[in-house]
């Protein structure tokens, strides 16, 4: 595997169920990102974690709960989600400049398409 | 209040010709800018980037401009083809990248 994957690519879940969402990425980056992109929407950034720890929380609802175990895997764990939540979950990683994490360039996974019936 | 704005959803251009995809954005401590490109069920990939120094970058067809004073960026991609066909996203970073909402172009024969 090279890059970024993600898995599962298509979920359908109902809103009482709990789920989990998983990325994994190949590329020796430190820095691992979730986004959500509903549709004619930016893509919304809502969780980063750098060397593991979470740095930013961009006031997600508690019903998403990332996990990132270590530098390769990141996880979001899922439940009770509303139907408004049906989106594209896409992950990403980024690596370090000057020693920094850096977040500028970016690589995505191929997304988790999401939908809560 | 959307800081990074493609206000065109979708553009069509003739295989060859010059494709231009615009950028605005309203925060002046942006430093850094990308342009993503995403094909259907992938995720989006980076495609050139620009520093804030500097006011033009260039990556073979495809050419990146920034216009501090106007807070404008464009792409441009030349000659374009057909599998130039994608949604391009622009992105902008301070501490963090804030995505545009995308272009959808086309490329026909």
């Amino acid at each position: 595997e090279t890059g970024v994957t993600q898995t599962p690519r298509h979920l359908v879940m109902g809103m009482t169920n709990k789920k989990s969402l998983k990325c994994e990425q190949h590329l020796g980056h430190n820095a691992m990102y979730w986004y959500k992109q509903s549709a004619k929407k930016p893509l919304e950034l809502m969780f980063v974690y750098s060397l593991e720890e979470r740095v930013e929380n961009n006031s997600v609802p508690s019903r998403f709960s990332p996990e990132c175990p270590n530098s390769s895997h990141l996880f979001l764990h899922l439940h009770t989600l509303q139907p408004e939540d049906s989106a594209l979950y896409l992950c990403a990683s980024s690596g370090t400049s000057g020693g920094v994490s850096s977040y500028n360039e970016q690589f995505f996974g191929p997304g988790t398409r999401l939908t809560v019936l | 209040d959307q800081q990074v704005k493609q206000n065109s959803p979708s553009l069509s251009v003739q295989e060859g010709r010059i494709s231009i995809l615009n950028c605005d954005y309203t925060n002046s401590m942006f430093d850094y800018f990308l342009w993503y490109k995403k094909y259907p069920a992938e995720g989006p990939t980076f495609l050139i980037s620009i520093s804030s120094i500097k006011d033009k970058n260039e990556d073979g067809r495809f050419t990146v401009f920034l216009n501090k004073s106007a807070k404008h960026l464009s792409l441009h991609i030349v000659p374009s083809q057909p599998g130039d066909s994608a949604v391009y996203f622009c992105a902008a970073s301070a501490d963090k990248l804030i995505f545009g909402t995308g272009t959808r172009l086309q490329v026909f024969p």
